[in-house]
């Protein structure tokens, strides 16, 4: 299985202020047949499920806010809020779907300093 | 619209069966991948296993192999996850999660609203 790590475990950030997580995977999910990597982002609020933030690293889903930007390639991925909004509180995972099993990250609180 | 509607919160004994449903509509179910993730309370993500119901070709994550049975039926549109024997720590929320397709088997762009299940004695 590729395990996924990610950091920090929960990190509290002021309105407006950039909040930054970091998702490592044990080994690359970048297939070279496309170039792609196969991380995708989501946010959970709570009681509620997760959502789709981001796909191939760094690909919006659609309606996802401009403030929400991926990066990262092969094993080392960022997941970026450049400007922190009341809505954003929630836990975020990062997720390989380059090989079943698809395995989560543990998962990123972000709160409101 | 697509939708995935699962069954109610259920509360079982250590030792009953259970099976749980989603129902799929909105698109064409027997045409995209169908996944079940497990959410333990206060816990993480994390992935059980993914069935087409084109074929009902299933595969599931070494840590839940012999211990659920993901399972479909195309002519309901319904995807299922049963146990033959729950204990304590099957207690957790469980999502059906629908992949998007286009070969990503495991990247989800839709989510049933979660079914609880809660075993104890």
């Amino acid at each position: 299985d590729i395990v996924m790590t990610q950091s920090p475990d929960s990190l509290a950030v002021s309105l407006g202020e950039r909040a930054t997580i970091n998702c490592k995977s044990s080994q690359s999910v970048l297939h070279s047949s496309n170039i792609k990597n196969y991380l995708a982002w989501y946010q959970q609020k709570a009681g509620q499920p997760p959502k789709l933030l981001i796909y191939w690293a760094s690909t919006r889903e659609s309606g996802v806010p401009d403030r929400f930007s991926g990066s990262g390639s092969g094993t080392d991925f960022t997941l970026t809020i450049s400007s922190l909004q009341a809505e954003d509180v929630a836990v975020y995972y990062c997720q390989q779907f380059f090989s079943t099993p698809f395995t989560f990250g543990p998962g990123t609180k972000v709160d409101i300093k | 619209e697509v939708q995935l509607v699962q069954s109610g919160a259920e509360v079982k004994k250590p030792g009953e069966s259970l099976k749980i449903s989603c129902k799929g509509s909105g698109y064409s179910f027997t045409s995209y991948w169908i996944g079940w993730v497990r959410q333990m309370p206060g816990k993480g993500l994390e992935w059980m296993g993914i069935i087409y119901p084109g074929d009902s070709d299933t595969r599931y994550s070494p840590s839940f192999q012999g211990q659920v049975t993901i399972s479909v039926d195309k002519s309901v549109s319904t995807a299922y996850l049963q146990w033959s024997s729950l204990k304590a720590s099957d207690t957790a929320i469980y999502y059906c999660a629908r992949p998007g397709g286009g070969g990503a088997q495991g990247l989800v762009d839709y989510w049933g609203q979660g079914t609880l299940v809660t075993v104890s004695s």
